[in-house]
């Protein structure tokens, strides 16, 4: 069971987007449509921000969206803000009623 | 509204058993069928899944850790538990409890407690 694959860092400028990619294998995230994302600012805990590949919990901007292609998911973050500055990590059903989490990814807005 | 707090010894020496508490405050821990996890992050590094207890009572670990993890539930104090034994310098981490509904089919983390820092050192 190894980590998802996710970009170090991405950046942007505020109101661009911005896309995190998250790779796995045909054993987790090819395999299943349970990818969901969160978002971890500085010294907090993280928050579910994408479920289920592209679903939004309520609460969540519409500037957040989640896809998937074969063995990789994306986050698409549109109209970059500055309090969307944080790190960000994906997470897989990985089989065998288990998970796995990405190893995450830096989100600077410039 | 649904809390969750982590409490615990924040200092553990190596080969003794981290342990940690989850209470749960402004509901049931019972009630809705959920399941409640354990991840743990440490300094400066990514997530990782510990496990979780499911509702009926069954336990799920991440093979990397099944040997040395128990996960457990205590009703009547509305809390669950995380033991750690044998524990390294590597199990040095911030220890996040979370709500999993994976028992209603969701397969994601909703609610997360605010997470505690448990250092391993002698």
């Amino acid at each position: 069971q190894s980590a998802l694959t996710q970009p170090a860092s991405v950046s942007g400028s505020p109101g661009q987007s911005i896309t995190i990619s998250c790779t796995g294998t045909s054993s987790d995230v090819g395999s299943y449509n349970l990818v969901s994302w969160y978002q971890q600012h500085p010294g907090k805990a993280p928050k579910l921000m994408i479920y289920e590949v592209s679903k939004r919990p309520s609460g969540v901007s519409n500037r957040f969206s989640g896809s998937k292609s074969g063995n990789t998911a994306s986050l698409t973050i549109s109209g970059l803000q500055a309090e969307d500055e944080a790190d960000y990590y994906c997470c897989s059903y990985a089989g065998s009623s288990s998970v796995v989490f990405g190893g995450g990814t830096k989100l600077t807005v410039l | 509204q649904l809390q969750l707090q982590e409490s615990g010894s924040g200092l553990v020496k190596p080969s003794q058993t981290l342990s940690l508490t989850c209470a749960v405050s402004g509901g049931s821990i019972s009630s809705g069928g959920y399941s409640w996890s354990w991840i743990r992050q440490p300094p400066g590094k990514g997530l990782e899944w510990i496990g979780y207890i499911y509702h009926s009572g069954s336990t799920y670990y991440n093979p990397s850790l099944k040997s040395r993890v128990t996960i457990s539930v205590d009703r009547s104090k509305n809390q669950f538990s995380l033991k750690l034994s044998s524990v390294t310098a590597a199990d040095t981490a911030v220890y996040y409890c979370a709500r999993f509904p994976v028992s209603l089919g969701y397969w994601y983390f909703d609610l997360w407690g605010r997470g505690t820092l448990v250092t391993v050192s002698s």
